[in-house]
């Protein structure tokens, strides 16, 4: 059974980091491309960045590139993303997500999410 | 980035059937067989219920169904229950300078 357990949310202020990690267990971590969606109170989806399996490549929204790094430690099957430079409108819960197997769009597989929130 | 556009909200009684759209660009949706839909009840996480336009993965039951034309894929949810009641989004890869994936705006289901 899949499992993905996100954490290391928390408060931040305005322009400081934070790393938040998602740990799975329960398929081959190894061969899937991995996701980071976020959804702010009240609001809709929003993916953020996508990794492929072996982390070559990485790919961000317009809206956090440059700020966000997105990463992956297969030998720990655990999945990192990077917040720098944190705006108020970064807050949001932050869900990991497992691609499937048809590719980019299909998120099998959703963690609990963990709340990130920006705020002076 | 602009949001794929739905509905904000649709209702209809048990029993029914109705429809939820989703408008893209021909660099996302209308270029890609790559959409996908999700239900999200309250403080929930969502859930796959829809992959690559019209399949359903296991355990999704098969009064969900999807399709696609043009720019413009499409929910469809038949027999409806008091339990589909939930926050539906789909979304789909974006091709432009870069490679992406792009999200609805949400649709707020209600069983009347």
């Amino acid at each position: 059974q899949v499992h993905l357990v996100e954490s290391g949310g928390g408060v931040v202020q305005p322009g400081g980091s934070l790393r938040v990690s998602c740990e799975a267990s329960g398929f081959a971590f190894s061969s899937h491309s991995m996701h980071w969606v976020r959804q702010a109170p009240g609001k809709g989806l929003e993916w953020v960045a996508v990794i492929q399996n072996d982390g070559r490549n990485e790919f961000y929204a317009d809206s956090v590139k440059g700020r966000f790094t997105i990463s992956r430690d297969n030998s720990k099957s655990t999945l990192y993303l990077q917040m720098d430079t944190l705006r108020t409108e970064d807050t949001a819960v932050y869900y990991c997500a497992k691609e499937g197997g048809t590719g980019w769009s299909c998120f099998d597989n959703w963690g609990q999410g963990t709340l990130v929130t920006v705020t002076s | 980035q602009s949001a794929l556009t739905q509905p904000a909200s649709v209702s209809g009684s048990p029993g029914q059937s109705l429809t939820i759209s989703c408008t893209g660009t021909s660099s996302d949706i209308g270029g890609y067989d790559f959409v996908s839909w999700y239900q999200q009840h309250p403080g929930r996480a969502p859930k796959l219920i829809i992959y690559a336009v019209r399949n359903r993965p296991s355990g999704v039951s098969n009064r969900f169904s999807g399709s696609k034309s043009g720019n413009t894929a499409s929910l469809t949810i038949s027999g409806l229950q008091a339990e589909d009641e939930a926050d539906y989004y789909c979304n789909s890869y974006r091709r432009t300078h870069t490679h992406g994936v792009i999200f609805g705006g949400g649709t707020k289901l209600t069983v009347l």
